[in-house]
């Protein structure tokens, strides 16, 4: 099975200010097949990302993947209010499709 | 609009079964694979497995085999999910979501989840 690891684990960070989130996958993730998520509490998850890189339908462009093999980066630029929340990162190279830890970006 | 709705709270009690449902509208129910992706309380999300409405063929995660079936209604456009063998361990929130195109499994819509409760 794909392991995927997210790093940090916790981001603190002010409104306007730019993450950036780590996705590190335990063997190479053929055809960029990896996808990321928000979740706020409560809620289901959205999909941001797939493919890497591809913005999914209705996500704003200050949302960013990049990466290829094991390493996967997701970036938020210009940190607005509604993006403090859990991202997570995940493969669908075959079965078993797995999720990552998840990475929290908060409010500092 | 694509809407997928799930069946409620559920609490069982452990070596108990589940079954929790998940109507999907808004599109051709045959065109998209749905997928059962569950969260432990706090936790990170972990694979079951997904159906294909079209036959209901089924892939379950190897972990979950012989205890888990997916099943499909087409007459109401219903896909259900059974987990058996209940264990405290199986407590999380369980979510149906969308395939969002038919040869890679990425989800772009996904139910509100259903909270399961094994406890005794």
């Amino acid at each position: 099975d794909i392991v995927l690891t997210q790093s940090p684990g916790t981001l603190s960070l002010s409104p306007g200010e730019s993450a950036t989130l780590s996705c590190r996958a335990s063997q190479s993730v053929s055809s960029n097949y990896l996808a990321w998520y928000q979740q706020k509490p409560g809620q289901a998850p959205r999909l941001l990302i797939y493919g890497a890189s591809s913005r999914a339908t209705g996500i704003p462009d200050r949302f960013s993947g990049s990466g290829s093999g094991t390493d996967f980066t997701l970036t938020i630029s210009r940190l607005e209010p509604e993006d403090f929340a859990v991202y997570y990162c995940q493969h669908y190279v075959g079965s078993p499709l797995t999720f990552g830890g998840g990475t929290k970006v908060e409010s500092k | 609009q694509v809407q997928l709705v799930q069946s409620g709270a559920e609490v069982k009690k452990p070596g108990a079964s589940v079954k929790v449902s998940c109507k999907a509208a808004g599109y051709i129910f045959n065109n998209y694979y749905v997928h059962w992706v569950r969260q432990a309380p706090g936790q990170g999300f972990e694979w079951l497995g997904v159906l294909n409405p079209t036959g209901g063929n089924t892939i379950y995660a190897q972990k979950f085999q012989g205890r888990v079936s997916m099943t499909r209604d087409t007459s109401t456009n219903t896909v259900n999910l059974e987990l058996s063998s209940l264990r405290s361990e199986d407590t999380a929130v369980y979510y149906c979501a969308r395939q969002m195109f038919r040869a890679v499994s990425f989800f772009d819509f996904w139910g509100q989840g259903a909270l399961v409760t094994v406890s005794s």
